[in-house]
């Protein structure tokens, strides 16, 4: 069973159209975030969710917009995608301090590749 | 704000040598450290950490690193390179304010295993 998991894989798109990628955790953590990893493989937070709730939006723009339905689940919704946007996008889950995790232990996805075209 | 440099962007090593990837923070408080692994077309996972226990820190697949406050270091090594290593390495930190949420990455280094 995997742990955190993303779909789709892979996503090719034109400029200008909407997508969402999906990422669920089947490990009982109750944080999730959404990495974003461009073509220099520099890793960037993106947002973090605890319970459902926003805890960290790291000046994303306003077309990305995540959701979050329950702790299991964390999706990223993109709309009018631009080139710039092309990257890996990491899902991963954490438990919270004080509940048995250290810090900083992320459980990560296997990524979804955006390709804007 | 917390980060960390990674030098060398990439690291050649031929199988059996030593491996040291390095890794220097800044932080305005004492850090939490950690390596964490990303083999092709896979997610990252945590080979080790440094939560201010042991500054001689030891992970999986033999790797280990030391925290050195004075040189504000975090070099990753590992006695005797596998071909199975080969493999991008990232040097991470944790900002405390945010708990365990916020990790702040290097830009990482992709380690290559020459046989």
């Amino acid at each position: 069973d995997t742990a955190v998991s993303q779909t789709p894989k892979y996503l090719v798109t034109q400029m200008g159209n909407d997508k969402s990628i999906k990422c669920e955790q089947n490990l009982g953590h109750d944080t999730m975030y959404w990495y974003k990893q461009d073509s220099k493989k520099f890793l960037k937070i993106m947002f973090s969710y605890n319970n459902k709730e926003l805890i960290i939006n790291e000046t994303v723009p306003n077309r990305f917009s995540p959701k979050s339905p329950d702790k299991a689940h964390l999706n990223l919704h993109i709309n009018s995608l631009e080139l710039g946007d092309s990257a890996v996008y990491f899902c991963a889950s954490s438990q919270t301090l004080g509940q048995g995790a250290l810090p900083g232990e992320l459980f990560f996805g296997e990524g979804s590749r955006l390709t804007v075209l | 704000a917390q980060s960390v440099t990674q030098l060398g962007s990439h690291v050649s090593v031929s199988e059996g040598a030593l491996v040291l990837l390095r890794c220097n923070y800044s932080s305005s408080v004492p850090p939490y450290l950690f390596w964490y692994v990303q083999y092709p077309n896979q997610g990252l996972q945590l080979l080790l950490k440094y939560t201010s226990a042991a500054t001689l820190v030891k992970g999986i697949n033999g790797f280990e690193a030391e925290f050195k406050k004075s040189e504000t270091s975090f070099h990753l090594t590992k006695p005797s390179a596998h071909m199975s290593d080969a493999a991008e390495y990232f040097c991470a930190v944790s900002d405390p304010g945010f708990g365990n949420e916020k990790l702040t990455f290097g830009t990482g280094t992709r380690l290559t295993i020459i046989p």
